[in-house]
């Protein structure tokens, strides 16, 4: 059964605060990602990972950056976060290229005041 | 620009009937398809998916079709309960491409005792 885990469920931080999210997964899936839902947007793609050490941009990279040391984990940055970086942050898995489904985690709700 | 649209933000059924979610794409590449189930404060999961060789799939009470020409999916259930409510999300990729998906902006789903 596959298990992807988000570090924390909700978290507050101030403007200007740098914010680590981190996910783990325990199915040696080679493809990672992480989202951010929000109302009227659905799901968008910020960052995704095929291997480690091995990142690409999505749709919306804009303030964030990731890290892949090891293969179960995988980590958004937010450098110095601002107030319209409030958001559900999703991390999810998936094995193979580009089809299967992805596994997601239950997800971040981050604040920032 | 939006490559896969749910038009519909929300929609009521009553229990026992059957519920049609649709969702239109632009991208003629796309040729892996999947729905995804949302509860609230939980992350997404994986509820069914369909390849462009295919033009239906089915597991259960959930169907899914496909019009290539039309660029057209809909879900259906049937018959609808009232565990069914919940947000869908159709997402649309590219077999053995960059591994991303792209997200509709999802259609909440009530389904009245």
């Amino acid at each position: 059964d596959v298990k992807v885990t988000q570090s924390s469920r909700y978290l507050v931080k101030r403007t200007g605060e740098k914010v680590f999210l981190e996910c783990v997964q325990d199915m040696d899936h080679e493809n990672m990602f992480w989202y951010r839902q929000d109302p009227g947007l659905g799901l968008r793609l910020i960052y995704f990972s095929y291997d480690v050490k091995m990142k690409e941009k999505g749709d919306i990279p804009e303030g964030y950056s990731v890290s892949r040391e090891k293969k179960e984990r995988f980590s958004l940055i937010l450098e110095s976060a601002s107030t319209n970086q409030t958001s559900m942050y999703l991390c999810a898995s998936s094995p193979g290229q580009g089809s299967g489904e992805q596994y997601f985690g239950p997800g971040t709700r981050l604040t920032v005041t | 620009d939006q490559q896969v649209k749910q038009n519909s933000p929300s929609l009521s059924v009553q229990e026992g009937r059957i519920s049609i979610l649709n969702c239109d794409y632009t991208n003629s590449m796309f040729d892996y398809f999947l729905w995804y189930k949302k509860y609230p404060a939980e992350g997404p999961t994986f509820l069914i998916s369909i390849s462009s060789i295919k033009d239906k799939n089915e597991d259960g009470r959930f169907t899914v079709f496909l019009n290539k020409s039309a660029k057209h999916l809909s879900l259906h259930i049937v018959p609808s309960q009232p565990g069914d409510s919940a947000v869908y999300f159709c997402a649309a990729s590219v077999i053995g491409g960059t591994y991303k998906y792209i997200f509709g902006t999802g259609t909440r789903l009530k389904v009245l005792a």
